[in-house]
């Protein structure tokens, strides 16, 4: 069974960090890209940052730019987001996503076929 | 960014009804377009990706349709299982965006 697992979320105050991790099994984790998708209180769902099945691009969303890094190592089969700055608007449950693709030629088609449970980060004074 | 809109924002509808939520982009996005079902306190399902193809498991009651900037997700025959909300998501291009959720009540 495909299966992804995140840990590392908590409570903290603004300014401070965290470091979620997503642990994968059941797949070859090195044949995927991989996202980080939020989801505030009460609110809709907001794609974090990407990273490719190699770790050598990946791509952030403007509210986080600069403040967090996404990595993965793939000996683990492991998919990190170090959280830096956090800001009481960074509250939110964090899933772990594949993003899965089918080619078309000439296109790639991408989706997000498999989340995990997701991990709550609570910024807060 | 792409924005992505979906109409309406939440309906009522009853068991048996047939379901319509639309999904605009705010520019063309080909058919780079998947749909996500969502229920309180859960991960999101992948239901429906490339704009018409239903996910492995997903009840055929489900379809797809659009290309450029207007899509759809319709349920021919509502059941139970089926209140939730609903999200299209664009991969045209990154920031990958969602639009902002149908929340489907009874």
């Amino acid at each position: 069974e495909v299966q992804l697992v995140e840990s590392g979320g908590g409570v903290t105050r603004p300014g401070g960090s965290l470091r979620l991790s997503c642990a994968a099994s059941g797949l070859n984790f090195d044949d995927y890209d991989m996202n980080w998708v939020r989801q505030a209180p009460g609110r809709g769902l907001e794609w974090v940052a990407g990273v490719n099945r190699i770790g050598g691009s990946s791509g952030y969303a403007d509210s986080v730019k600069g403040r967090f890094t996404i990595s993965r190592d793939n000996l683990r089969k492991s998919l990190y987001l170090q959280m830096d700055s956090l800001r009481a608007e960074d509250t939110a449950v964090y899933f772990c996503t594949r993003e899965n693709q089918e080619h078309r030629w000439p296109h790639f088609f991408y989706y997000m076929d498999v989340w995990g449970k997701g991990t709550t980060v609570t910024v807060s004074s | 960014d792409i924005q992505m809109t979906q109409s309406p924002s939440s309906l009522s509808a009853s068991v048996g009804d047939r379901v319509t939520i639309t999904c605009r982009a705010s520019q063309n996005i080909s058919n780079f377009l998947n749909w996500y079902q969502q229920k309180p306190g859960k991960a999101p399902n992948l239901l429906i990706y490339v704009t018409t193809n239903l996910q492995n498991g997903v009840p055929s009651r489900f379809s797809g349709t659009g290309s450029g900037t207007d899509f759809s997700l319709t349920i021919s025959s509502l059941q139970p299982a089926d209140f939730a909300t609903y999200y299209c998501q664009q991969s045209y291009s990154f920031p990958r965006t969602f639009g902002q959720g149908t929340k489907v009540e009874i």
